[in-house]
């Protein structure tokens, strides 16, 4: 059965101050990486899919990168609009997606 | 917007009722997936239907059941709902039948049982 695991589980960062967050899988094979933000009550955003290991994929002050074992979503100078959840989800082969618990990510003006 | 909708946004019931959750999935996308939210869970994966057919099933219970219309929406119905069936439901949309598609998530529901 496929595996996620995200950390920290929570996170606090002064605007400005750059961090990653972790997401470490286990799967028989790989089909796909999805980081999602979701904000209090909502339905989880898309942000990135990656397929193999070394994509990377950027969008706006957050960067997913993507190994074997692990997934990293970085985000540099963060702004309190940045303030969410972060998940991290794996198509792991078995038709369905697994997702981990999220961090849960506060940016303090 | 996502371009997926749930209808309703919260619903309040009671122990051992029976509800209906619906959810329209984006134009042109023919799966649609059920997710349930608890509060110290990340979601877990209830049930895919794809052009009407089921097609993956994860930690659904027996209590629960879905379909897929022909104009593509699906309803999740919830039967005999206990204390612990509280939770966010959210449905998801994708073009195809391949679970490394993107997923589209809608607004959700709310559902607490008292």
């Amino acid at each position: 059965e496929d595996q996620v695991t995200q950390s920290p589980e929570a996170l606090r960062l002064q605007e400005g101050e750059s961090s990653s967050l972790n997401c470490s899988y286990t799967v028989s094979g790989l089909r796909g990486l999805f980081w999602y933000r979701q904000d209090p009550g909502k339905g989880p955003e898309f942000l990135f899919t990656l397929y193999s290991a070394g994509e990377e994929k950027e969008k706006e002050r957050l960067k997913a990168t993507l190994t074997k074992k692990e997934s990293f979503l970085h985000i540099t100078a963060p702004k309190p609009e940045d303030s969410a959840t972060y998940l991290c989800a794996v198509d792991g082969g078995y038709q369905k997606v697994t997702f981990g618990i999220g961090t849960k990510l506060q940016v303090i003006p | 917007d996502s371009g997926v909708t749930q209808t309703p946004k919260h619903l309040i019931t009671a122990t051992g009722q029976r509800v209906t959750l619906r959810c329209s999935p984006r134009s042109g996308d023919l799966s649609v997936y059920w997710y349930q939210q608890s509060l110290d869970q990340g979601l877990q994966f209830l049930i895919q239907y794809y052009n009407g057919e089921e097609r993956a099933k994860g930690n659904i219970l027996e209590r629960f059941s879905a379909q897929q219309f022909p104009d593509l929406h699906s309803e999740l119905n919830l039967s005999s709902l206990e204390l612990g069936d509280s939770a966010l439901y959210f449905c998801a949309s994708s073009p195809r039948d391949r679970a490394s598609d993107t997923q589209y998530f809608g607004p959700g529901t709310r559902l607490t049982v008292l």
